[in-house]
């Protein structure tokens, strides 16, 4: 069954330093997302991707966020200075073809991402 | 504002026990409605999703959900939990396939 992979699984960084995580949607999915879910916490919206620019984003998604579809293939979250309250657990997740889009999202493993 | 309330943050229960977890969501129009799973160390995986036609809708492991447009709400059921079915369960909607949206989560312990 296809799948959504997020990579890496587990990042340490120290504040300030600039993250990037990545994601390979479902091959023939057309929406994507990141979401985050600081630790017992509910899962938070962040962005939405189609056609190559951002459909919507959260309050969230501040100037230091960014994403980008650089191939084909993968779908990636940049974050240019991280900051304490920017740890959390980030899942990617993709939804949508050609023929049927409901909304349903396929959710990737998660990246967890810990600001030292 | 659209938003999804989950009324239980944390519900136990023992095996056999019946489970019902309730959740309003907040939007005037039409809604596809889903409910996520998430086990201990994994990612959230679909359990059910509504998007038209009988309001109870069944998903995997013996779940059900039932969707009442009168009342906004999407509760879940399950007749008889068991410990596998220990996890955190979320609530989400989404409205002409845009944003999905999401409660705040239901924490479920099923005591063997």
């Amino acid at each position: 069954e296809p799948e959504v992979t997020q990579t890496p699984s587990h990042q340490v960084t120290q504040m300030g330093q600039e993250v990037i995580l990545r994601c390979v949607p479902i091959s023939n999915h057309l929406y994507f997302y990141w979401y985050r879910q600081i630790l017992g916490q509910k899962v938070e919206f962040l962005v939405s991707f189609y056609n190559n620019e951002i459909s919507e984003k959260s309050e969230i998604f501040d100037d230091q966020f960014s994403v980008e579809r650089p191939d084909g293939s993968n779908f990636t979250l940049k974050i240019r200075s991280t900051k304490l309250e920017d740890s959390a657990m980030y899942f990617c997740a993709s939804s949508g073809t050609s023929t049927s889009n409901t909304g349903e999202l396929f959710f990737g493993e998660g990246s967890r991402l810990t600001v030292l | 504002a659209q938003s999804v309330s989950q009324h239980n943050h944390h519900v136990i229960l023992s095996e056999a026990a019946s489970l019902e977890l309730g959740c309003n969501y907040s939007y005037g129009g039409t809604v596809n409605l889903f409910w996520y799973v998430q086990y201990p160390g994994q990612h959230l995986q679909l359990l059910l999703k509504y998007f038209s036609g009988d309001p109870l809708v069944k998903g995997i492991k013996g779940f059900e959900a039932e969707f009442i447009k009168s009342k906004f709400s999407f509760n879940l059921r399950k007749p008889s939990v068991q410990w596998s079915d220990t996890a955190e369960y979320f609530c989400a909607f989404n409205t002409n396939a845009g944003k999905s949206t999401f409660g705040d989560g239901t924490t479920l312990t099923v005591k063997p």
